[in-house]
């Protein structure tokens, strides 16, 4: 089954413990992105990576790194996890960039930081 | 980035009833693509629009791009219980930097029986 993996679902931490959330895609696509949702703020853009090793910032980076060694998968790091990092996020992956690929959405993973 | 504007914000409405929402923006979009997230859930993909003027159904679902590029709305016919849920419109240029693609703030649709 084609999908998108978060990993945790869920998560309560506290100030300054550096955490990792996993995501992977068995869908062998190029594209790959993070988004935080916050509500009455929708969904904005953290990271996104166009291929392996090619990572950018996207809307509201700050706080968040990424790395992308390989093609299915695509961790979000918080180094120093603050309580504004408290949110819904979602791991995204389409085939590319391009405007007609189907953007997939994991089931997200619900941060609590303390 | 680039905002767009999604209205309603929430919906409180009848199950059998009709729905319609809109998304607008100051600026132009290549793509209009209409996502659903249902409680727990990551969104979906319900329809994409990559024309201007194009009205595109599936099912009970009918969207359109309007012709200025600048809006799209989302009608849903005969509501039923299971169409509860955040409808999220998002535009898609392909030009400019980060990835293109610019989210609405959701419209909550909420039925009651």
């Amino acid at each position: 089954e084609a999908q998108v993996t978060q990993n945790p679902r869920y998560l309560i931490t506290v100030t300054g413990k550096k955490l990792t959330v996993t995501c992977s895609q068995n869908m062998n696509h190029e594209y790959m992105s993070w988004y935080r949702q916050d509500p009455g703020l929708g969904l904005r853009q953290i990271y996104y990576s166009m291929n392996v090793e090619v990572t950018d910032k996207g809307d509201v980076p700050e706080g968040y790194k990424v790395s992308r060694k390989e093609k299915r998968n695509f961790p979000l790091i918080l180094e120093s996890p603050s309580p504004n990092q408290t949110s819904l996020y979602f791991c995204a992956s389409r085939l590319s960039w391009g405007v007609t690929d189907t953007q997939y959405f994991g089931p997200g993973t619900r941060l609590t930081v303390l | 980035g680039q905002q767009l504007n999604q209205s309603p914000q929430s919906m409180f409405i009848q199950e059998g009833e009709d729905v319609s929402m809109n998304c607008t923006s100051s600026s132009i979009f290549n793509t209009w693509l209409w996502y659903k997230q249902d409680p727990g859930e990551g969104p979906v993909l319900l329809i994409a629009l990559y024309k201007a003027g194009e009205l595109t159904s599936n099912g009970r679902l009918t969207a359109q791009f309007g012709i200025t590029r600048k809006d799209s709305f989302l009608n849903i016919s005969a509501s039923i219980p299971s169409d509860v849920g955040i409808y999220f419109c998002a535009g898609q240029y392909s030009g400019g930097g980060a990835d293109g693609l610019t989210f609405g703030k959701g419209t909550h649709l909420i039925i009651q029986p």
